[in-house]
């Protein structure tokens, strides 16, 4: 089955610079990759997503980068905020016979310090 | 953050006690999905359903039982053969067609 692996699992920055999160994946028919952020205590919620047919997606501070080939995604965040700081989690979405799954990586934290 | 609600937000359990924790959609979502958090483990899928009537075991179904009786709900039950259910639930659902999911605020399970 799928497997996403996802590096750092903690991330110190100052503020200003900028954060970059890894994930690889194993499963070659995974065509989703979306990446969520998850405050203390509160529920994940999905701040960017790249699809397979794409390499690059960019939303303000926000980019991911696709490499299918190699199978590995990553976020890039610049011009880093304390109010960045939070788990991130990357997962990779399968689809079979109509359902779809997301399978996660372990997360990173990030603190961006002031 | 409406749409997607779960219940109660902490919840305690005695040691051989089931529990049913609650959640409920009101987008329309065809698909429904639980998953359990501990610290440093990410998100691992318990059960997930497609439509009503129909669901799935996931990567750590042991334990666990849900049903899926109505397209606006989907309990899932900690049984007490979950060796250790202390954890973060999640649930989440699914529009057809698409591929984000959204997330309840989940529910704190503490066995004592």
């Amino acid at each position: 089955g799928e497997n996403v692996e996802q590096h750092p699992s903690t991330l110190s920055v100052q503020e200003g610079d900028s954060a970059v999160i890894k994930c690889t994946y194993s499963d070659s028919a995974s065509n989703y990759f979306p990446w969520y952020k998850q405050e203390l205590g509160k529920r994940p919620q999905l701040i960017i997503d790249i699809r397979s047919n794409v390499g690059e997606k960019k939303d303000q501070r926000i980019a991911v980068t696709l490499n299918k080939t190699a199978k590995h995604f990553s976020l890039h965040i610049t011009e880093t905020q304390p109010e960045d700081s939070a788990v991130y989690f990357c997962a990779a979405s399968i689809s079979q016979g109509g359902s779809e799954k997301l399978v996660f990586g372990k997360g990173t934290k990030l603190t961006v310090n002031p | 953050d409406g749409g997607i609600t779960q219940s109660p937000k902490y919840l305690f359990r005695k040691e051989g006690q089931n529990v049913t924790l609650s959640c409920e959609q009101n987008l329309n979502h065809d698909a429904m999905y639980w998953y359990r958090q501990d610290p440093g483990q990410g998100l691992r899928l318990i059960y997930y359903s497609q439509i009503v009537n129909d669901f799935q075991k996931g990567d750590i179904a042991e334990g666990y039982s849900v049903s899926r009786e109505k397209k606006e709900s989907f309990p899932l039950t900690v049984t007490s053969a979950q060796k250790n259910p202390t954890a973060f639930y999640l649930c989440a659902s699914l529009a057809r067609g698409r591929h984000e999911q959204f997330f309840g605020p989940g529910t704190r399970l503490t066995v004592l």
